[in-house]
């Protein structure tokens, strides 16, 4: 089956860094890629959909600011938390809409983001 | 808007029984697709199975099936002859039939945990 993988699967950082996560298509085109977000015992979150070539669109209550998303290529989108702080910490997962296939979503393996 | 409800915040199955999950959704879109997913303690989301709203017929992939009823809205996991190895939550998703730009959003329910009793 279709492959997306994440990097890093696990990062700590100190409160104030930055820290960006990659989100790569492996053997598919994606024109379109989403990103949640999940608390602990609880469902995943919608933060995002990202558009290759455009700005990103991003849920209600989201910090655009603060959650950067770069789609540069139909394989690749960036999530960076900028000025993290500890209640940015979470499990981040994206997920990438297959281009030719556009009802197909694969998932990521997630980011496991600790601010200290 | 679209919804999707889980009632089961938690069950128990012996193992090599079977077991449903159940899954109620809300939309007022004519066109919709369901999908379950499992996710492990590793984090990692399985996609399970999918069931068009158009499908006559329920879904069913090995040992997972789909019962879907589409008057009452649902769309209930039926896993059979459990195994240890399906201990974990459980997601039941909607995608609507376009979200805007080109994108196909997936709204998730908030989860079952499974537990396989030996």
């Amino acid at each position: 089956g279709a492959v997306v993988s994440q990097h890093p699967s696990r990062v700590i950082c100190k409160s104030g860094t930055s820290v960006k996560i990659e989100c790569r298509s492996l053997d598919f085109q994606a024109t379109t890629m989403f990103w949640y977000r999940q608390f602990p015992k609880q469902s995943l979150m919608l933060m995002a959909t990202s558009n290759e070539g455009s700005k990103a669109t991003y849920e209600q209550g989201v910090e655009k600011d603060k959650f950067l998303i770069n789609h540069a290529s139909l394989t690749l989108s960036t999530l960076t938390v900028t000025s993290a702080h500890p209640e940015d910490s979470s499990f981040y997962i994206c997920s990438a809409q297959n281009r030719d296939r556009e009802y197909e979503q694969y998932f990521g393996p997630g980011t496991r983001l600790t601010v200290t | 808007a679209q919804k999707i409800t889980q009632t089961q915040p938690g069950m128990f199955v012996q193992e090599k029984e079977a077991v449903t999950l159940d899954c109620t959704y809300d939309t007022s879109d004519q066109s919709y697709g369901l999908f379950w997913y499992k996710q492990p303690s590793s984090g990692e989301m399985i996609f399970l199975i999918y069931q068009g709203s158009y499908d006559e017929q329920n879904a069913t992939e090995g040992r997972y099936s789909l019962n879907f009823q589409k008057a009452r809205k649902s769309a209930n996991l039926v896993i059979s002859a459990s195994q240890l190895g399906d201990s974990a939550m459980y997601f039941c998703a909607m995608q609507a039939a376009y979200s805007g730009a080109g994108s196909y959003q997936l709204t998730f329910g908030k989860g079952t945990k499974l537990s396989v009793i030996p």
